[in-house]
């Protein structure tokens, strides 16, 4: 079993409509949580970081972190044909870029 | 805007031959870089984590001897893949942190193709 679970997908969806993406995970140990957006042939591109369980919006972003069930969620609210990119969950034992497990992507395609 | 900077962004070379790759940190100081692999459709791999003014540390199953690793100065870390072959295509993906405390940046990476 893999310490981090993400649906590869791919997930297609019509514009403006709200995506939700999802990571399970095993070790009880990861405490700092992040989300990151990938276009074909770019780097990750940082777009939530949270800590420790709670929610965390930005714009038409939301993350959520349940610890007590090993579950992590981005929420995209009016989705774009511009979100199409693979998104990658992220996750580790302590910040400052301390050795982080990275989910296997979920690839997402936003159709007009 | 991009806080970590990433060159070449491609390259292409004959097999045995090496390549240098570089990451830069803009803005900020970073003693310590991550370098990471990816094959396409799949995840990133953590390759080795460079240390300003010390040794890198790799992952198992990384050689040492064929990913070199300088962190030169606390802006700068280059990835050089020496004797090149055409398994070592893949995307080499740089990242540091802009703080103690805070997340990942990557760089736009660098597509390598050995022919």
């Amino acid at each position: 079993q893999k310490e981090v679970e993400q649906d590869p997908g791919p997930l297609s969806v019509p514009e403006g409509a709200i995506v939700s993406l999802n990571c399970t995970y095993s070790n009880s140990a990861f405490q700092y949580f992040m989300w990151y957006r990938q276009y074909s042939r770019k780097g990750p591109e940082l777009l939530m970081y949270t800590y420790s369980s709670g929610n965390k919006e930005d714009g038409r972003f939301t993350a959520q972190v349940d610890k007590s069930s090993k579950y992590i969620s981005l929420f995209i609210r009016d989705s774009q044909p511009s979100d199409s990119a693979t998104y990658l969950c992220a996750m580790s034992t302590a910040g400052g870029g301390n050795k982080l497990t990275f989910g296997t992507g979920t690839q997402l395609k936003v159709e007009l | 805007g991009a806080v970590v900077s990433q060159h070449p962004s491609w390259v292409i070379c004959k097999s045995g031959t090496s390549v240098k790759i570089e990451c830069r940190s803009l803005d900020f100081q970073a003693t310590t870089m991550f370098w990471y692999r990816q094959f396409p459709k799949q995840s990133l791999m953590l390759m080795a984590t460079s240390n300003e003014g010390s040794k890198a540390t790799y992952e198992q199953g990384v050689e040492k001897d064929k990913f070199l690793i300088n962190h030169a100065s606390l802006t700068l870390s280059t990835l050089t893949v020496t004797s090149a072959h055409p398994e070592d295509s893949s995307f080499y993906i740089c990242s540091a942190p802009t703080g103690p405390d805070s997340p990942l940046h990557f760089g736009n990476g660098t597509r390598l193709t050995v022919t």
